[in-house]
């Protein structure tokens, strides 16, 4: 069965520094999604993605956050200046339509220290 | 806006029995999809079922089944025969179907015990 996959599983950086973290979603999925888990607290909304474009984003998705589609296959989500409360379970997620199921990516660990 | 509220932080039940796990709702959409996840220590999110808002019929999935009861904007999801591997964070989550994006509960960790 197809899955979403996400790169690094864990990444470590400093503060202030860039991070890009990587997913490539199932493939006839047009939908795509960014989600963030602070440790012991909810799964938060952060930007959904479709037709190279952003449909909408939460708060939390500020100027430090940007997504892209480089390619046909991944989608990425980039933290121009990372801060130490940005440490948190990043999951990916798409669907084939609007209503569609958005099975998760296994999620990426980013520790900013 | 939608909420999801989850009013059990922690539950806990004997290997083998019966246990509910809580969730209630808020939304103006009229369609709309909920579902639950289990997220174990490994922190991946892990489709458990889901229901569509207009469907009368109760999901089910193996050992999970869900009590969902669209007037009270309340959707539970019943484990039964509990086991050990069923140990995790159970979250409820709201999706409406014109959205895309899900809202999810504070969730509840539940502990099978031997």
């Amino acid at each position: 069965e197809p899955e979403v996959t996400q790169t690094p599983s864990h990444q470590v950086t400093q503060m202030g520094q860039e991070v890009i973290l990587r997913c490539v979603p199932i493939s006839n999925h047009l939908y795509f999604y960014w989600y963030r888990q602070i440790l012991g607290q909810k799964v938060e909304f952060l930007v959904s993605f479709y037709n190279n474009e952003i449909s909408e984003k939460s708060e939390i998705f500020d100027d430090q956050f940007s997504v892209e589609r480089p390619d046909g296959s991944n989608f990425t989500l980039k933290i121009r200046s990372t801060k130490l409360e940005d440490s948190a379970m990043y999951f990916c997620a798409s669907s084939e339509d609007r209503a569609g199921v958005t099975p998760f990516g296994p999620g990426t660990r980013l520790t900013v220290t | 806006a939608q909420t999801v509220t989850q009013s059990q932080p922690e539950m806990s039940v004997q290997e083998a029995e019966t246990v509910t796990l809580s969730c209630t709702y808020d939304t103006s959409e009229s369609n709309y999809y909920l579902f639950w996840y289990k997220q174990p220590p490994s922190r991946q999110m892990i489709l458990v079922i889901r229901q569509e808002a207009y469907k009368q019929q109760n999901a089910t999935e193996n050992r999970f089944s869900v009590n969902f009861q669209k007037a009270a904007k309340s959707f539970s999801l019943k484990i039964s025969d509990s086991q050990l591997g069923d140990t995790a964070m159970y979250f409820c989550a709201l999706r409406n179907t014109n959205a895309g994006k899900s809202t999810f509960g504070d969730g509840t960790t539940l502990t099978v015990k031997p």
